[in-house]
């Protein structure tokens, strides 16, 4: 089983700072990675897919890269909504696993 | 506009069963897999089980170790998850979603409670 392991557990920042999230797999997963972001109370809702393609409706400050093991989602300039936890999920070995998650919170 | 409903979670005793029903509409439900994504309380995202479009593959969580049968009856656009021998460490939103590679749409969760 692939293992996701996402880095910081807690970030806590300003709005209008930029989020870096960082998620390492145990074993090449290509470029087959997705984030997802969900706020309490609410089902998690797909950000970016393989990789660094936007999912339909996301916005522009949402971007993620890395292939092999290291993946990255940077929110370029967090807005109050943006605050909220979010998983990293490969799909190299279908249906995939899930990181454990980074919350981002108000500094 | 795609939609999933879940129904069927509750509360149920250790050694229970219950059967989890996700309703789905506002797409071709039989071209795409589906899929189950659990959430203990206060905890992450656990996927479950999966199974493909037409429902003649299907997929589980090793530590599930055969308690739990993912179904789909196309004909009425449902997705089903039999849950046996019900843990209290199976307590958690329980989610479909549908899954053509990544879960591009999510339900809004049921809530199964395991405890005497």
């Amino acid at each position: 089983e692939i293992v996701l392991t996402q880095s910081p557990a807690t970030l806590s920042l300003s709005p209008g700072e930029r989020a870096t999230l960082s998620c390492r797999a145990s074993q090449s997963v290509s470029s087959f990675l997705a984030w997802y972001q969900q706020k309490p109370g609410q089902a998690p809702r797909l950000l970016i897919y393989d990789a660094s393609n936007r999912a339909t409706g996301i916005p522009a400050r949402f971007s993620g890269s890395g292939s092999g093991t290291d993946f990255t989602l940077t929110i370029s300039s967090l807005e109050p909504e943006d605050f909220a936890v979010y998983y990293c999920q490969q799909r190299s070995n279908w249906p995939g696993t899930f990181g454990q998650g980074t919350k981002v919170e108000i500094k | 506009e795609v939609q999933l409903l879940e129904s069927g979670g509750g509360l149920v005793q250790p050694g229970g069963s219950l059967r989890l029903s996700c309703a789905a509409s506002g797409f071709t439900f039989n071209t795409y897999g589906m899929g189950w994504v659990r959430q203990a309380p206060g905890k992450g995202l656990e996927w479950v089980s999966a199974i493909s479009g037409r429902g003649s593959n299907s997929y589980y969580a090793d530590s599930l170790k055969g308690r739990f049968t993912i179904s789909r009856d196309n004909s009425k656009t449902t997705l089903y998850l039999q849950m046996n021998s019900l843990r209290a460490e199976d307590t958690a939103v329980y989610y479909c979603a549908r899954q053509p590679y990544y879960f591009d749409y999510w339900g809004q969760g049921t809530l199964v409670t395991v405890s005497s």
